[in-house]
């Protein structure tokens, strides 16, 4: 079945550092993946979309990158902030109206 | 109002109540969904709209009745539910029909739903 993994639940880094998660997939061929952030209580909010045949994207601090050989994405967060702090949830698609989710991966950027 | 607005934000409710969630969106988009979040889970979509029409529908349990009257709202029925169906339930609205659709959504904040 169809797999997304998130390379971990919690992740701490020092403000100034970069933060990079992990997405991995297995079982699926996505035409687009996207990360979103999600703050506690409240609804994702999008943040980038790279398509099967991009490399990398890349938004103000923000970075992606998409292998579809290794099938994997990495998320990078230049000189973080403690604003940066949050769950961050990558999700697949191939077109259409299904959309998957992994799990996220909590965020902490300690001053 | 600008982007997906979903009421209530909270909702406790006993097992028998029947009550709803609504949703509306601003965006002028043609697709709507609900998805349902649950403690270190992935999100589980639900229910897809598009153009009105019902084109995805997860194996939900019956107790949980969609409608969509128009492209810009979308509703939750809720009747007879478990405990187990407490969860955040959120409302996205996308644009782009079919394969032309990259998957980017737009979500509402959330309604917070409690099953005694």
């Amino acid at each position: 079945s169809q797999k997304i993994e998130q390379n971990s639940e919690a992740l701490n880094i020092q403000e100034g550092k970069t933060a990079t998660l992990t997405c991995n997939y297995t079982n699926y061929s996505p035409a687009y993946l996207q990360w979103y952030r999600q703050d506690p209580g409240r609804g994702p909010v999008f943040l980038l979309l790279i398509r099967e045949n991009e490399k990398e994207k890349r938004k103000e601090r923000l970075k992606v990158t998409f292998d579809t050989t290794l099938k994997q994405s990495l998320f990078h967060i230049t000189a973080s902030q403690p604003a940066d702090s949050a769950t961050y949830l990558c999700a697949l698609s191939t077109g259409g109206f299904k959309t998957i989710f992994g799990a996220g991966t909590r965020l902490f950027v300690k001053a | 109002e600008t982007g997906v607005t979903q009421t209530p934000r909270h909702l406790v409710m006993g097992m028998t109540n029947k009550k709803s969630l609504k949703c509306e969106q601003h965006l002028g988009h043609n697709a709507m969904y609900w998805y349902k979040q649950s403690a270190k889970k992935p999100l589980e979509l639900m229910f897809v709209y598009s153009l009105e029409e019902r084109v995805e529908n997860n194996s939900v349990p019956s107790r949980f009745s969609p409608e969509c009257p128009n492209s810009s709202h979308l509703f939750l029925h809720l009747h007879t539910l478990q405990p187990e169906d407490s969860a955040l339930y959120l409302c996205a609205s996308s644009q782009g029909l079919g394969t032309a659709n990259t998957g980017e959504l737009f979500f509402g904040e959330g309604s917070r739903l409690t099953v005694l």
